[in-house]
C-alpha cells in the first residue's frame, strides 16, 4: 500500500499569502495519479487537481498542483477567506490511499 | 448538475448489521466507478470501497474487507454499502462519491455527496 504524508499538520497564514503544502508518497505514483482535495466541516469534500497539476472544473487557477514520483505540491497563491479548510492528497493508481491531511488556519 | 444523496446512517450496536444507499442524478450513473469514503470523528479521509461501472469490479480497504459489501443498481441509479459485523472504529461519517470515469482505478473522485453519520455503540 501506497503511504502518503503531508506536511505540515497545520499551516497558520494570512489574508493574501501564498500556501506550499507537500505530499510525499512512500513509493511512486503510478502516472502522477496524485489529487487534492479541499475538505470544509459539514461539507462533501471538492477536487481540486488531479494528474498531479491538472485543474478540476471551477476551480480558480490560484490553486496549482506540480510534482511527480513521490513528490507533489499543492500551491495556493493568494490566501482568499473561502480557502481556509482541511487539505488532502490521495493516490488513485494503486488501489486509494489519503494522506492524512493539512489544515489551513487564518493567522 | 451531479447529485449524490447518502442515506441509511444511524445508531446501531457492535456485531450487528447496517446498509447505507447513494442516490444519483445529473449524469449517467452506469457510466462511473463509484467510491464509499469515511471520516471518523477527528480524522481524516480514509478510503473504503470501490466498484467499477459494471459492477464487475470491486475493491476494499484492508479494515473492511471480509465484512463489507459494495454494489449498485443501475435501474434504480444507486449505489450501496452493506455493512456486516460493525465495530466501534467503523464510527463515522460515510461520502459516496463518484469516479471520474469507468474503471476501479485511474480516476481521481470528482464528485461527492454529504455524507450520512454512522455510530456504532452499545
Amino acid at each position: 500500500e501506497i503511504v502518503l504524508t503531508q506536511s505540515p499538520g497545520t499551516l497558520s497564514l494570512s489574508l493574501g499569502e501564498r500556501a506550499t503544502l507537500s505530499c510525499r508518497a512512500s513509493q511512486s505514483v503510478s502516472s502522477n495519479y496524485l489529487a487534492w482535495y479541499q475538505h470544509k466541516a459539514g461539507q462533501a469534500p471538492r477536487l481540486l487537481i488531479y494528474g498531479a497539476s491538472s485543474r478540476a472544473t471551477g476551480i480558480p487557477d490560484r490553486f496549482s498542483g506540480s510534482g511527480s514520483g513521490t513528490d507533489f505540491t499543492l500551491t495556493i497563491s493568494r490566501l482568499e477567506p473561502e480557502d481556509f479548510a482541511v487539505f488532502y492528497c490521495q493516490q488513485y493508481g494503486s488501489s486509494q490511499t489519503f494522506g492524512q491531511g493539512t489544515k489551513v488556519e487564518i493567522k | 448538475q451531479v447529485h449524490l444523496v447518502e442515506s441509511g446512517g444511524g445508531v446501531v450496536q457492535p456485531g450487528r448489521s447496517l446498509r447505507l444507499s447513494c442516490a444519483a442524478s445529473g449524469f449517467t450513473f452506469r457510466s462511473h466507478a463509484m467510491h464509499w469514503v469515511r471520516q471518523a470523528p477527528g480524522k481524516g479521509l480514509e478510503w473504503v470501497a470501490v466498484i467499477s461501472y459494471d459492477g464487475s469490479d470491486e475493491n476494499y480497504a484492508d479494515s473492511v474487507q471480509g465484512r463489507f459489501t459494495i454494489s449498485r443498481d443501475s435501474s434504480k441509479n444507486t449505489l450501496y454499502l452493506q455493512m456486516n459485523s460493525l465495530r466501534a472504529e467503523d464510527t463515522a461519517v460515510y461520502y459516496c462519491a463518484r469516479a471520474g470515469g469507468y474503471a476501479s482505478s485511474g480516476y481521481p473522485l470528482d464528485r461527492w455527496g454529504q455524507g450520512t453519520l454512522v455510530t456504532v455503540s452499545s
